[in-house]
């Protein structure tokens, strides 16, 4: 069965530098949501998207922005990287039926040097 | 506000043994979702289980088993016959009904002797 894409696997950036992560979720499953795990940490709820329009909001520091475009598909955009972002990013997709059973992508491991 | 309480940072099973890992939730919503995810050392995270809080009977996927004690707050995951494959990193995870976000635990190392 088809699970959610995330890419790039690995991404090394500078300290001010921007990073694009990308996710293409499982097909027919209409939300996408974004995790941030650091270190040794449980996984932080970014944002999610059903249907295109941001659904729900967690703590995602102002420089970082997503959205999900036609095709389901969502992109994160992190601006002015600091040390701290460095971690490891989930992509997750669920449908909107009751259980809303959330599955991961592999992760996008972000260091910021 | 939601909170997954995991009180156990570490555990050992010899192999095929059952092992529990604990779980208890707090939450005012009267509908909510539980979910089990393992994340091993290559740190995917794989969705293993889920209950419902108005399931009537406890969730089963193949050798995992989920206690399922709503008076007590409780959601327990059982892995029966352990195998070496299943050393890694258990999340134990909640989402309130009517909100997308899934609230985790610190999670519970588990290390599968030979």
């Amino acid at each position: 069965a088809a699970g959610v894409i995330q890419s790039p696997r690995h991404l090394i950036k500078e300290k001010r530098e921007t990073a694009t992560l990308k996710c293409y979720p499982i097909p027919r499953h209409d939300t996408v949501y974004w995790y941030q795990q650091g270190p040794g940490q449980d996984p932080q709820f970014l944002i999610s998207f059903y249907e295109k329009m941001q659904s729900d909001k967690g703590s995602i520091p102002d420089r970082f922005s997503a959205q999900q475009f036609s095709d389901y598909h969502s992109e994160l955009n992190m601006s002015s990287l600091e040390l701290g972002d460095s971690a490891l990013y989930f992509c997750a997709s669920s449908t909107s039926q009751v259980r809303n059973i959330q599955y991961f992508g592999a992760g996008t491991r972000l260091s910021v040097l | 506000a939601q909170k997954i309480t995991q009180t156990q940072p570490g555990m050992f099973v010899q192999e095929k043994e059952a092992v529990t890992l604990d779980c208890t939730y707090d939450t005012s919503d009267p509908s909510y979702g539980l979910f089990w995810y393992k994340q091993p050392s290559s740190g995917e995270m794989i969705f293993l289980i889920y209950q419902g809080s108005y399931d009537q009977q406890n969730a089963t996927e193949g050798r995992y088993s989920l206690n399922f004690q709503k008076a007590r707050k409780s959601a327990n995951l059982v892995i029966s016959a352990s195998q070496l494959g299943d050393s890694a990193m258990y999340f134990c995870a909640m989402r309130p009904g009517g909100y997308q976000k899934v609230t985790f635990g610190i999670g519970t190392k588990l290390q599968v002797i030979p």
